[in-house]
């Protein structure tokens, strides 16, 4: 069974920093690109960013301005999200999600995790 | 970026009925749009993929169709169950950036 458990996350000020963590089981992580997709309180899902399955790819939404830095740790099974100089617009619930395609990613995720709530605010 | 527009943002209708929620993209997308279904306080689910494909697990009476910029999912024989909010999202500017649409609310009678 696909598992993506999240850890990380909470209340930081703006222009403060904090590292999202995503340790997956159940599937072949390596094999896998891996997104992080946030929602805003009472608002829709906007896609954050990407890693390709070796990590040597990645995408950002053009909204996050360079903040955000996505990476994996394949001998690990844990994916990562570094987000610096965090502002208010920033608090959501964060998931990650797995490409429901293996090695070539397709962009729709068949696995999400439970979330975590970031929350900036001074 | 490929916008997504949803309608209607919000439905109600009675177990049983069938519920149709339209997704329409800015440009055309061929067949890569996927729907979920979020429910309060929890993650999205993958309903169907590359436009028509059902995900493994997901009931039968859910349906998706089109193609190019227009697309529909139909839920068949509505259940109570089947109460929560619906997103479509288009991966056809896969690389990214990957959008979603504004969501629609299903709600029971």
């Amino acid at each position: 069974e696909v598992q993506l458990l999240q850890s990380g996350g909470g209340l930081e000020q703006p222009g403060g920093s904090l590292r999202l963590s995503c340790a997956a089981s159940g599937f072949t992580f390596s094999s896998y690109a891996m997104s992080w997709v946030r929602q805003a309180p009472g608002k829709g899902l906007e896609w954050v960013s990407t890693i390709s399955s070796s990590g040597d790819t990645t995408y950002y939404a053009d909204s996050l301005k360079g903040r955000f830095t996505i990476s994996r740790d394949n001998s690990n099974n844990t994916l990562h999200l570094q987000m610096n100089s965090l502002a208010v617009e920033d608090t959501a619930v964060y998931y990650c999600a797995k490409d429901v395609s293996k090695i070539v990613a397709r962009g729709f995720f068949d696995s999400w995790g439970l979330g975590t709530l970031v929350t900036v605010s001074s | 970026d490929i916008q997504m527009t949803q309608s209607p943002s919000f439905v109600s209708a009675s177990v049983g009925d069938r519920v149709t929620i339209t997704c329409r993209a800015s440009q055309g997308i061929s067949s890569w749009l996927a729907w979920y279904q979020q429910k309060p306080g929890t993650a999205p689910k993958l309903l169907i993929f590359a436009a028509s494909s059902l995900h493994s697990g997901v009931p039968s009476r859910f349906r998706g169709s089109g193609s190019g910029t227009d697309f529909t999912l139909t839920i068949n024989s509505l259940q109570p169950e089947d109460s929560a909010t619906y997103y479509c999202q288009q991966a056809n500017s896969f690389p990214p950036p990957l959008t979603f649409g504004g969501g629609t609310r299903v709600e029971i009678k």
